[in-house]
């Protein structure tokens, strides 16, 4: 069985301050995908990275960046600079290669920027 | 262009009552899935339609819950003698690649 776990059930910053939203997953498959999704209040999830498990590379999209370690079973989120219209859920997720690809979510993690 | 769209976005009912969600995947699509997600807590899947059949439906928690997708596009969760236990958000999602899944804003249900 798979899980993730989000620890982190709310985080609070100041603008411009750098944030970290902490992943941590379970699985015995060797071949799974890990995910970012964010959920402002409209509800929506919008997909914001995907990343393989073959590919440990770093990712940096504009301020976001995300740190993929298989040693430490983490995919943790990085937002450099924050700004107010960050605040949102946020949600990792993992599917295991085969199978109906369906994901499991962690419980999300509340970032709430202050202006 | 369009994306997953979901009605109604509120619903409220009363215990008992029977209700219906629907459903626009993307077009092309052929996958659904639905999900349900209850304050403070991530999406739990519920059913998954690749094309017109249900191909895994293990999430849905009891014979009141059933969902349908006739022409492979359009679906609908049907939940029989809500409870106050089923006010949820309930999320559809469709998806071309099985593993990248676009969400629709959601249904938000209330039983009274």
């Amino acid at each position: 069985a798979q899980k993730v776990t989000q620890a982190q059930t709310e985080i609070s910053v100041v603008e411009k301050e750098d944030v970290t939203l902490d992943c941590v997953y379970e699985t015995r498959d060797t071949t799974y995908y890990l995910f970012w999704y964010k959920q402002p209040p409209s509800g929506e999830l919008v997909f914001l990275i995907r990343r393989n498990s073959f590919d440990e590379q770093n990712e940096i999209s504009g301020r976001y960046s995300w740190n993929f370690q298989k040693s430490t079973s983490s995919f943790n989120f990085t937002i450099t600079a924050s700004q107010v219209v960050d605040s949102a859920v946020y949600f990792c997720a993992l599917i295991v290669s085969g199978g109906s690809y369906i994901p499991t979510f962690g419980r999300g993690t509340s970032l709430i920027v202050h202006p | 262009g369009a994306g997953v769209s979901q009605t109604p976005s509120n619903k409220v009912t009363e215990k008992g009552k029977y209700v219906e969600l629907r459903c626009d995947p993307i077009s092309g699509h052929t996958a659904l899935y639905w999900y349900r997600q209850s304050l403070g807590q991530g999406p739990e899947f519920l059913i998954y339609f690749q094309g017109t059949g249900a191909a895994d439906d293990s999430g849905l928690p009891n014979d009141r819950f059933f969902a349908v997708r006739p022409e492979g596009s359009v679906s609908t969760l049907k939940i029989q003698r809500t409870e106050r236990g089923d006010s949820a958000v309930y999320l559809c999602a469709s998806s071309l690649m099985s593993y990248e899944q676009y969400f629709g804003p959601g249904t938000r249900l209330t039983v009274t």
